[in-house]
């Protein structure tokens, strides 16, 4: 596989259950980052890891906790989540050398809380 | 803090007509400038990129121009086809700062 790889592609979830999204990428980057994507707003960047260190956290709630194990992949796990939280979380990854990023994107995971 | 301001949409074309969609930005030195294109039920794919001042990026009959003077990024496509359809977005990344997205621009084109 190449690229960057998101499962699942679709997940619909209690506002009681405990699930997490993944993310993988085969590119060899540093840096991967977690983005919201809901309608008619927009996108948001969530988290940033680099090198697998947290590097931003821009006010996301605490229902929501990433995992960075290694520079190839990256978690979201999810807990009591609310209707308002469905949206498509898009992972991406880049090489961060200092310099501008250009971000290469998965598929997106489409999340919906009922 | 840096921002990007796009069109708002929806464009709707018909088939070989020409596109524009304006971007304009707002940024502390001297970002790279980004578009990507998101495709029904797909994440987002870089379409071009442009890194400093004048620069034009060009891809599959897009091009954008990077405009200091006027802080702008606009995108355009002599002939578009309905295989163009998909949402726009402009980006910008400054030094050691990841993507700062637009708000993005359907684009629906027809036969």
């Amino acid at each position: 596989e190449t690229g960057v790889t998101q499962t699942p592609r679709h997940l619909v979830m209690g506002m009681t259950n405990k699930k997490s999204l993944k993310c993988e990428q085969h590119l060899g980057h540093n840096a991967m980052y977690w983005y919201k994507q809901s309608a008619k707003k927009p996108l948001e960047l969530m988290f940033v890891y680099n090198f697998k260190e947290q590097t931003e956290n821009n006010s996301v709630p605490s229902r929501f906790s990433p995992e960075c194990p290694n520079s190839s992949h990256l978690f979201l796990h999810l807990h009591t989540l609310q209707p308002e939280d469905s949206a498509l979380y898009l992972c991406a990854s880049s090489q961060d050398n200092g310099g501008d990023t250009e971000a290469f994107f998965g598929q997106g995971t489409r999340l919906t809380v009922v | 803090g840096d921002s990007v301001t796009q069109m708002e949409g929806p464009v709707t074309l018909s088939e070989e007509a020409f596109l524009t969609i304006n971007c304009t930005y707002t940024a502390t030195g001297y970002p790279s400038l980004f578009w990507y294109v998101q495709y029904p039920g797909e994440g987002l794919q870089l379409l071009l990129k442009a890194t400093k001042a004048d620069d034009k990026g060009s891809n599959k009959g897009f091009e954008a121009t990077y405009r200091k003077e006027t802080t702008s990024f606009h995108l355009e496509k002599g002939s578009v086809q309905v295989s163009d359809s998909a949402v726009y977005f402009c980006a910008l990344s400054g030094r050691n700062t990841p993507l700062v997205f637009g708000k993005g621009t359907r684009l629906s084109v027809i036969a």
